[in-house]
């Protein structure tokens, strides 16, 4: 079956500092990997995707298939990134994809 | 547009009662998932749906989980009897259909505590 480890549960950074969030999944075929977010008080929301290759609120992420990684990367960290970041995984199955989140990871940024 | 919308978001239960969850996704959205939220840990998913017909329910546990979603809108969760380990948020969200790339939309959680 289809795991997303995420082995940090608490990064603690300085305001400025770079950000690495460590994501490793294990699937056997090609997967869509997800990076949602949730901010205090606030819904889960989908930070980024790995199809998209796209870089939002300066956060990247790239998946690495020799690894079986996809790190969220930020290189200055600032305060409003406090929040809780899932890595998510979904696998084809019967036609359809299923999900599968990792426990998260709690970022704060201190000012 | 609006969002997921959840209804309780809060429920205080004893154990051997019975619970039920609301979920009314996007408009449109052919997709609808719910998940369970232990503190502490990501979501589960329990059950998804793709219009009327469920997709994976691998992970619910039937003997005293039910969910439906009649006429492919709103779907109901069922808990009967709860187990103080069902304690959890219990967290809707919908996409558009289930295809490559899919955004999912989350509601804002129905918080269960059974005592």
């Amino acid at each position: 079956a289809q795991r997303v480890t995420q082995p940090e549960k608490l990064l603690s950074v300085f305001k400025g500092a770079p950000v690495e969030l460590k994501c490793n999944y294990s699937y056997s075929g090609s997967p869509e990997l997800f990076w949602y977010v949730q901010y205090s008080r606030q819904r889960l929301q989908l930070l980024l995707r790995h199809i998209s290759r796209e870089s939002i609120k300066g956060f990247t992420a790239d998946l690495n298939k020799g690894e079986t990684s996809f790190h969220l990367k930020k290189p200055f960290a600032q305060e409003e990134d406090s929040a809780m970041y899932y890595c998510a995984l979904r696998v084809p199955s019967g036609g359809s994809y299923i999900p599968t989140f990792g426990r998260g990871t709690s970022l704060i940024v201190h000012p | 547009e609006a969002g997921v919308a959840q209804s309780p978001r809060y429920k205080i239960i004893e154990k051997r009662q019975s619970v039920a969850f609301w979920c009314n996704p996007i408009s449109g959205h052919a997709t609808l998932y719910w998940y369970q939220q232990i503190l502490g840990q990501g979501p589960k998913l329990l059950i998804q749906f793709q219009n009327n017909g469920v997709v994976d329910d691998s992970q619910l546990p039937k003997d005293r989980f039910s969910a439906e979603r009649l006429k492919g809108v709103d779907s109901t969760l069922k808990i009967q009897p709860a187990k103080l380990e069902d304690s959890a948020v219990y967290l809707c969200a919908s996409s558009l259909n289930t295809g490559v790339g899919e955004t999912q939309y989350f509601g804002p959680g129905t918080r269960l505590l059974v005592l």
